[in-house]
């Protein structure tokens, strides 16, 4: 079926650094949302990018969405450890809604 | 209020046990889903109920059966579940169905099949 990328599967960072993660489908996007689930939780969603190489920003997280409309990127300015957990980008294929398989970041202190 | 509610937190059960998992929102969304999340791995999806009307379900096996009782409860009812049925099992809610609705999920319910 649909299916959405992401990579890396794991990313651990120094708090300070940046981290990125990136998203990808095979077939075009009406829209894409980003969730984050820290770990013991649930996902929360964080944004939703809907135009064609739109971009976002929530204080130090970066969200592009592709200009082709297939690939997404999620980027964080100079970590801190509350940002660990794992991020999902998600999608619609039709009636149905599908995770990517997400990107842990650990952030060492 | 923009809380998605499940109970239990937690369930233990044996292979021949029957038992339910309560979901509830007071959002006013018309939209309600069941996931089921393995340990590292994404959310999976496995009921949409739209308007109280199942909508989706992704070929999930007949032990699991949902149930909408009115806009704002979902009940996912389980019986001669399987060890390999050990999840998280996740409710969430969004204002519709489809394209641009966000969701919101609720804490989950962690689920130990033996």
């Amino acid at each position: 079926g649909q299916q959405v990328m992401q990579i890396p599967q794991y990313q651990h960072v120094q708090e300070g650094e940046d981290f990125t993660t990136y998203c990808n489908s095979s077939t075009t996007l009406s829209n894409i949302q980003w969730y984050k689930q820290r770990p013991g939780g649930h996902p929360v969603f964080l944004i939703q990018l809907v135009k064609s190489g739109e971009v976002k920003k929530q204080k130090r997280l970066t969200f592009q969405f592709g200009e082709a409309k297939k690939n997404s990127s999620l980027h964080i300015t100079a970590t801190q450890t509350t940002d660990v957990g794992t991020y999902f980008c998600a999608a619609n294929y039709g009636q149905n809604f599908v995770f990517g398989p997400g990107t842990r970041l650990s952030v060492l202190p | 209020d923009t809380e998605v509610t499940q109970t239990p937190k937690h369930l233990v059960m044996g292979m021949t046990n029957k038992k339910s998992l309560k979901c509830e929102q007071h959002m006013g969304h018309r939209a309600m889903y069941w996931y089921k999340q393995k340990a590292k791995k994404p959310p999976e999806l496995m009921f949409v109920y739209s308007y109280e009307k199942l909508s989706i379900n992704e070929s999930v096996p007949s032990r699991f059966s949902p149930e909408c009782p009115n806009s704002s409860l979902l009940n996912l009812h389980l019986h001669a579940l399987q060890p390999e049925d050990s999840a998280l099992y996740l409710c969430a809610s969004s204002p519709r169905q489809g394209v641009g609705y966000e969701q919101y999920f609720g804490p989950g319910t962690r689920l130990t099949v033996t």
